[in-house]
């Protein structure tokens, strides 16, 4: 399996709290992905990283930033979440053409 | 975007072939064919991908139409840990920096 972890795996959290999730791989993989998995939806592409501080938005980035200041780490800022935020959230990780995914992080927003 | 069409769901025995089919009538030339699956309570995992020829790996078969507005992903003798969500995704180019798009995806039964 690809080393690649999230955490927290699960948080419960109210509306307007900032939230970060974090993202560590030990692959040294240059692409790295933040999806959110709503039921009814498959996966949606919130940003993705193609290095060390090059970042760019997905289909659903609203709401969301990110930051990549190491090659292992990928965190997915929520600055004041919201309820529409819950979800279940993966980390991707690729080099070439396989993406390789996380365990995911469920998110609670109250 | 080109999109893919799949069966919301299928269902197959064990030990028994299944054949998992995709349309994609507006593929572009660049277009790579990938699949990936998800486990029940699981990121997704990646199948197989592929262009133009049919593929063959340890976890499936990828078989393209000639004209590559379809394609079917096989496997060959399911097991009851093949149950998952299988989604046909295209993908311009073999990889890169650009997310995947997923569809709904078909949902695969096993039954023992």
């Amino acid at each position: 399996d690809a080393g690649i972890t999230q955490s927290p795996r699960h948080k419960v959290t109210e509306t307007g709290t900032p939230v970060t999730l974090r993202c560590h791989q030990t692959e040294n993989h240059r692409y790295m992905y933040w999806y959110r998995q709503d039921p009814g939806h498959g996966l949606r592409l919130i940003h993705y990283s193609y290095g060390v501080k090059d970042t760019d938005k997905g289909e659903v980035s609203d709401g969301y930033s990110v930051s990549r200041s190491k090659t292992e780490d990928f965190l997915l800022t929520l600055e004041s979440a919201t309820s529409s935020q819950t979800s279940v959230y993966f980390c991707a990780i690729s080099e070439r053409t396989e993406q390789f995914f996380g365990p995911g992080t469920r998110l609670t927003v109250l | 975007d080109a999109k893919t069409t799949q069966p919301n769901s299928m269902e197959s025995n064990e030990e028994e072939p299944v054949h998992l089919p995709c349309n994609h009538s507006t593929i572009s030339g660049t277009d790579y064919i990938h699949w990936y699956r998800q486990l029940p309570s699981q990121g997704p995992e990646y199948v197989i991908h592929g262009l133009t020829s049919n593929v063959n790996n340890r976890m499936a078969s990828l078989a393209i139409a000639e004209d590559r507005k379809s394609s079917t992903l096989i496997l060959h003798r399911a097991t009851l840990r093949d149950a998952a969500v299988y989604y046909c995704i295209l993908r311009y180019s073999g990889g890169g920096a650009d997310g995947l798009t997923f569809g709904k995806g078909t949902h695969l039964i096993i039954q023992p």
